[in-house]
Parts: structure tokens; sequence; C-alpha cells
């Protein structure tokens, strides 16, 4: 397995409320509890908003909310507002070869 | 509050060696796991590799034994080398620390600003 699937592109309109899906296998997201969320703005590092699937760093906002189901985690972002637009990148731990694994991201446009 | 900065040519020939240092700042670099972590123009991003305080390395796979990182916790900076580089490995290169060790494996909670490695002759 080289990424985690992420869905290309999401949308949704100011106030709204999107969730961008995860999907990975049984050594990654679907037997462990190290899932975390990157979010990115153009020409920036990424920012880490979500890990251990649903806990966030403090100073991020409560609007962002993570979960987990099976093999597949999810993040979802209440109230969308203008600055949420931006790349957002899953990524786990993974107990095969590869160690750990990025999401190959969803771009959320806020219309 | 701790910050890193990497830096390194901006340009590298093809089949040459990539080195790049992050320099760590505001913080110890004991008791934590630190990565370099790539993304190409335009896609996502690819992890590469990662070194404990003590020293102790871990890689991707897919990079083989191209890929060394050490570190010198006195002088608090870490560095990656990468041979035999490629045009397809024109990349903005980030420099990471983890979160602490409880939190769980594969957390990347500060990150550099990134550098934009070209690599053409």
């Amino acid at each position: 397995q080289t990424a985690l699937t992420q869905p290309a592109s999401v949308s949704g309109s100011p106030g709204q409320s999107i969730t961008i899906s995860c999907t990975g296998g049984g050594s990654d997201i679907g037997g462990y509890n190290y899932v975390s969320w990157y979010q990115q703005h153009p020409d920036s590092a990424p920012k880490l908003i979500i890990y251990g699937v649903t806990k966030r760093p403090s100073g991020v906002s409560h609007r962002f909310s993570g979960s987990k189901s099976g093999n597949t985690a999810s993040l979802t972002i209440s109230g969308l507002q203008a600055a949420d637009e931006a790349d957002y990148y899953c990524a786990s731990y993974n107990s095969g070869i590869t160690f750990g694994l990025f999401g190959g991201g969803t771009k959320l446009f806020v219309l | 509050q701790v910050q890193l900065q990497e830096s390194g040519p901006g340009l590298v020939r093809p089949s040459e060696t990539l080195s790049l240092t992050c320099t760590v700042s505001g913080g110890s670099m004991n008791d934590y796991y630190w990565s370099w972590i790539r993304q190409s123009p335009g896609k996502g991003l690819e992890w590469i590799g990662l070194i404990y305080s003590s020293g102790s390395t871990k890689y991707n796979p897919s990079l083989g034994s191209r890929v060394t990182l050490s570190l010198d916790t006195s002088k608090n900076h870490f560095s990656l080398k990468l041979t035999s580089m490629t045009a397809a490995e024109t990349a903005v290169y980030f420099c990471a620390r983890h979160k602490d060790a409880a939190a769980g494996p594969f957390i990347f909670e500060v990150w550099g600003q990134g550098t934009l490695v070209t690599v053409s002759s």
C-alpha cells in the first residue's frame, strides 16, 4: 500500500458542514488509533489539526473533528469559513514495512 | 516555542547527492522523533524517514539505501542525505518534529517552512 485514499476534492458553502474520508486497511487505520489530519494552505507548511483519530491540538478550532469506522477515518469541518479553503491530508501509522502513510490529499473549496 | 528551519542548496544536478540540514531552535532535541517529508509540485506528501534523539533511524523503503539521516543534538540540528537524485525528486522538503511519544507514532506536530529543491542540469 503506497497511500491512503482520499477524495480529490470536496466543496461546501459558508456555514455548512463537510466530511472528508480517508480509507486504508487493517495494517493502518483499521488496526490502530493513530490517524492524524493536516491542513495546508498554499505555499505554507502543513498544520496538525487532529491526532489520535479524535484529539485536537491546543489552539485548533472545535469546528474540526475526527472519527473512524473500520478502515475509514473521517474529518468533519462544521460552520465552514472561507479560511478553511485549503488542502487536507490524512496520515496513519502502518505496521507494515512502510511505518507510516499519508493520504493523497483533498482540496476543500468553500463556495 | 520550538521552530524548525531547513537549509541547503536549492539546485541539485541529476545523479548527485542532496544534503539538507534542519536547525531546531527554542527547544531540545532530546526524547523526540524528527522526520523529513517532501512534496512534489502540486502533489501530496511523502515521508522520507525519521531519526530519534538517540540516533536510531527508520526510512521509507521506497527510497532503498539512498537515504541517510543523522543528527547532532549538541548543535541542535539533524540532516538528510539523498543520493542519486533524479528530476522526479524536485520537491519542497520539510523537516518536522513528531508529537511526544505518548501520543503515538507518525504524528507531525511542528514543521519547518520547507525548502524547494530543484533537480536539473
